[in-house]
């Protein structure tokens, strides 16, 4: 199980620039969600899928995008990049409340837009 | 905004001895969960306890939980060099989609 998959690790952007960060589960979850870590902050929520094709926005969805066509896949699109924008993004999976192992979550995808 | 809120910010202790964490939270959960952060890594999952728990161990780990207080706190006993991270409590709320609400975080760090 190679369980939660992000890529890139690492990528710099330029302002006005547009990218997608991958995100893949194997472990059937059904609900996923997207993260950022800011110096000194919790995760935030962007947005969150409990099931394919269906989306919702979380605290802080402004200039992201996300679509859920297979169980597996969940990719997060920056539409047009912006140094706020700057930061650690976090995927996560789980089954539905959590279970007994609460979420899976992906390495992280170390984003810099300048 | 972030529903949970971790005290200490910061703790520091030696070897051997009890760490304890605390977080507090503001609206009625479903479940709580801590989780672990090493430097430049991804979140871990530590222990996840239900609304109608009111304490549960794993290992070297014990998280209490009072609905009634909104708070929880996580004691991690014979603390090691290892156990050095960051710990965060996260809550999912009772709306029926399972999304996390994660507090700012306690930085531990254990000296040999």
């Amino acid at each position: 199980n190679a369980g939660v998959t992000q890529t890139p690790k690492f990528q710099v952007l330029k302002t006005g620039q547009s990218m997608t960060l991958q995100c893949a589960q194997d472990m059937n979850h059904e609900y996923m969600s997207w993260y950022r870590q800011d110096p000194g902050m919790g995760l935030r929520l962007i947005h969150y899928s409990v099931g394919a094709g269906i989306t919702d926005q979380g605290e802080v969805p402004n200039g992201y995008n996300v679509s859920r066509s297979t169980t597996e896949d969940f990719p997060l699109r920056l539409l047009s990049a912006a140094p706020s924008q700057t930061s650690v993004y976090f995927c996560a999976s789980s089954y539905q409340g959590g279970g007994n192992y609460g979420y899976t979550f992906g390495s992280g995808t170390r984003l810099t837009v300048v | 905004s972030q529903q949970g809120e971790e005290d200490p910010q910061a703790l520091s202790i030696q070897e051997g001895e009890n760490a304890t964490m605390n977080c507090s939270y503001k609206t009625s959960i479903n479940n709580l969960q801590w989780y672990r952060q090493n430097s430049g890594r991804g979140l871990v999952h530590l222990i996840l306890i239900r609304s109608n728990e009111r304490e549960k161990h794993s290992g070297r780990l014990r998280v209490t939980l009072d609905t009634s207080k909104k708070s929880s706190s996580l004691l991690i006993t014979a603390s090691r060099a290892a156990d050095t991270a960051s710990y965060f409590c996260a809550t999912e709320g009772q709306s029926g989609y399972s999304t996390l609400t994660f507090g700012k975080g306690t930085m531990l760090l254990v000296s040999p």
